[in-house]
């Protein structure tokens, strides 16, 4: 299958600190990326949908200027926890399609601990 | 929007038993639906997907089978081994758009 790369892997960080994960698309282009939040023991929820060149869509209670969301190219899409907060703590997964057959390929997740 | 609902929360089988994961979802223009397979601490693996065109389709161990008329779909693995010990996660998708929805996930425990 296709291979998504996200890094870092896991990252600790200040409480009032920004941080940013990177999702790449290793072997195909990805028009359009996807990013999820995961807490202990439940599903992923979605937090925004990213389409290269063009604003991200988030989903409703997500707020957008905490998690900034730029997909600037066709391989790659970054998410940026800005001030972050020790409630933001989480495991941080990108996704991305490979098109219009609707598979969908998971990066290996970044977890963020926030002091 | 849809709503995607999983079952059993937890699985504990014997190694070499077989063990199966229910899915029900309520959109009926829904017609991808795919399994996936996550590890402690990593994102989540594709591991078997169906399309509505189709009643069940068979990957070594694991197949998967769909009733569009009761909206329901259904992971099968036979065999199991300890390294299927994972958590297991159904979704459904229209491919007319983006958004895929996940069913709360199924931790599977196979003991040797």
């Amino acid at each position: 299958g296709a291979v998504v790369s996200q890094h870092p892997s896991w990252v600790i960080c200040k409480s009032g600190t920004s941080v940013k994960i990177e999702c790449r698309s290793l072997d195909f282009q990805a028009t359009t990326m996807f990013w999820y939040r995961q807490f202990p023991k439940q599903s992923l929820m979605l937090m925004a949908t990213s389409n290269e060149g063009s604003k991200a869509t988030y989903e409703q209670g997500v707020e957008k200027d905490k998690f900034l969301i730029n997909h600037a190219s066709l391989t790659l899409s970054t998410l940026t926890v800005t001030s972050a907060h020790p409630e933001d703590s989480s495991f941080y997964i990108c996704s991305a399609s490979t098109g219009g057959s609707g598979e969908l390929f998971f990066g290996e997740g970044s977890r963020l601990t926030v002091l | 929007g849809e709503n995607v609902e999983q079952h059993p929360s937890t699985l504990s089988v014997q190694e070499g038993d077989s063990a199966v994961i229910k899915c029900t979802y309520s959109d009926s223009a829904s017609n991808y639906f795919p399994w996936y397979k996550q590890e402690l601490g990593k994102g989540p693996q594709l591991i078997i997907d169906i399309r509505s065109n189709v009643g069940e389709k068979k990957d070594q161990r694991i197949a998967v089978t769909l009733n569009k008329t009761a909206k329901h779909f259904s992971l099968h693995i036979t065999e199991t081994q300890p390294e299927d010990s994972a958590v297991y996660f159904c979704a459904a998708k229209n491919t007319g758009f983006q958004k895929l929805v996940f069913g709360t996930g199924t931790r599977l425990l196979v003991s040797p």
